[in-house]
């Protein structure tokens, strides 16, 4: 079946740090991928997406590449800043099957000054 | 232009009764999604509406149901609540088939007891 696996939390970064959030996935066919965050007592935002092998999707600093050939969709941002605290969601929506988003289990981020 | 909207914000019901949850889409967008999000979990898909159909179910049993009124709103009744239903209900809309454009709402958090 389809599933999303992400690298499990909490991750603690000071401010300026380099931030590498893990995710692969197992799907049948060709999905597309994204990233979500859900900041305290807001709802889910989506942050950046990517729709076909080696696509890059980016956006406010963070970046990730839909990787086929080892299933991966790793978000990374370079410089991190206190504002970045949250929760992240890895998802993917198989194409061929529907519109429905299928989530990890989020991995929360906590950076400090 | 108002985003997702949801009503109630919090909700507590005892074991054995019943709840309907409310959306309203983002301007324009004809299509609801309902989503779970247990504490700690990534959101999982319940089902979708578009023109007033159950358009895609995730597996979720048949006490959860939905509508979608001519004014593309939506409900999710919840039937005889488990402690397990426990959670905060996410719905999303899109516009048709562009699953990249899910807007979430901030969600009502539902308690069992």
């Amino acid at each position: 079946g389809n599933s999303v696996t992400q690298m499990e939390g909490p991750v603690t970064l000071s401010e300026e740090a380099f931030l590498t959030i893990n995710c692969t996935y197992t799907a049948t066919g060709y999905p597309s991928l994204f990233w979500y965050v859900q900041y305290p007592g807001e709802g889910l935002q989506l942050l950046l997406k990517a729709t076909k092998a080696d696509d890059k999707g980016s956006n406010k600093g963070f970046e990730a590449t839909y990787r086929k050939e080892t299933t991966s969709f790793h978000l990374e941002k370079g410089s991190v800043q206190v504002s970045d605290s949250a929760v992240y969601f890895c998802a993917l929506t198989p194409n061929q099957a529907g519109t429905a988003l299928i989530f990890g289990k989020g991995t929360t981020l906590s950076v400090s000054s | 232009d108002a985003g997702v909207t949801q009503s109630p914000t919090h909700l507590i019901k005892t074991r054995g009764q019943q709840v309907t949850l409310r959306c309203s889409p983002k301007s324009g967008h004809d299509t609801v999604s309902w989503y779970q999000q247990a504490l700690g979990q990534g959101p999982q898909f319940i089902f979708q509406y578009y023109e007033e159909e159950e358009r895609q179910r995730g597996n979720f049993p048949d006490r959860f149901s939905g509508h979608q009124f001519p004014n593309y709103s939506s409900e999710l009744n919840v039937n005889a609540l488990l402690l397990g239903d426990s959670a905060l209900y996410l719905c999303a809309s899109s516009l048709g088939q562009l699953w990249d454009e899910q807007y979430f709402g901030p969600g009502t958090r539902l308690t069992v007891t």
